[in-house]
């Protein structure tokens, strides 16, 4: 089954609104979650990251929110322009470096921002 | 700073061929991943390895060999096309697993006609 689950496929928004991107995950092992950006034609690149012992983690216009008790976190970006239009990956897994423990990447959603 | 390559860009192949994608990094670092992106699905993993030498399997192993022949170098192999297949392969790699950011190649994009 899928594990990590971005519950939005494609997301459309107006220049200069706020937006959220959800991810939800089952496996309550997970402590550590993070945003990839992709453009097209272009590789994912690491937007945003937080451990779990934390609730929320803010970069500029960027804020991770994590509620581990309900296995979700999302990302809200505020002020939103067109060149935030992209793919946003979502990824969650164990933070320690050891054994087996890779990240599990969420399905996308793709975003697009109207000017 | 470091970088990824992935060679070819692009690979067409026939049905029941076997192809061979090839990934390069020089950030030295020890883990090397391959995904499969497919429209909708998100990054799948194929691959991964933690070391030289070493092989681990994904989540979409089957119909895939992997090789990595020294840290620098991991190699995918998809052993027989399927016909109408279309994706775009992608290499990363990372410090270590957990959470490491992972680096990503530009990508192989895969037609099978």
């Amino acid at each position: 089954g899928q594990q990590v689950k971005q519950s939005s496929p494609s997301l459309t928004v107006q220049e200069g609104g706020i937006l959220i991107l959800n991810c939800d995950y089952e496996n309550d092992m997970f402590d550590y979650f993070a945003w990839y950006k992709k453009y097209p034609d272009n590789s994912p690149t690491l937007l945003i990251s937080v451990r779990s012992n934390v609730d929320k983690r803010e970069d500029g216009r960027f804020t991770v929110f994590l509620n581990k008790s309900g296995k979700h976190f999302s990302l809200h970006i505020t002020a939103s322009q067109p060149e935030d239009t992209a793919v946003y990956l979502c990824a969650a897994g164990p933070m320690a470096t050891g054994g087996n423990n890779k990240l599990t990447f969420g399905q996308g959603t793709v975003l697009s921002v109207i000017p | 700073g470091g970088i990824i390559t992935q060679t070819p860009k692009f690979l067409i192949g026939q049905e029941g061929q076997k192809l061979t994608l090839k990934c390069q990094q020089n950030f030295n670092h020890d883990t090397m991943y391959w995904y499969r992106q497919d429209s909708g699905k998100g990054l799948r993993l194929i691959y991964y390895s933690i070391t030289e030498n070493d092989l681990q399997k994904g989540d979409l192993s089957e119909g895939y060999d992997a090789s990595r022949e020294k840290k620098s170098s991991f190699s995918l192999t998809v052993t027989s096309a399927q016909k109408n297949e279309m994706a775009v392969f992608l290499c990363a790699s990372s410090i270590g697993l957990g959470g490491q950011e992972q680096y990503f190649g530009p990508g192989t994009r895969l037609t099978v006609l």
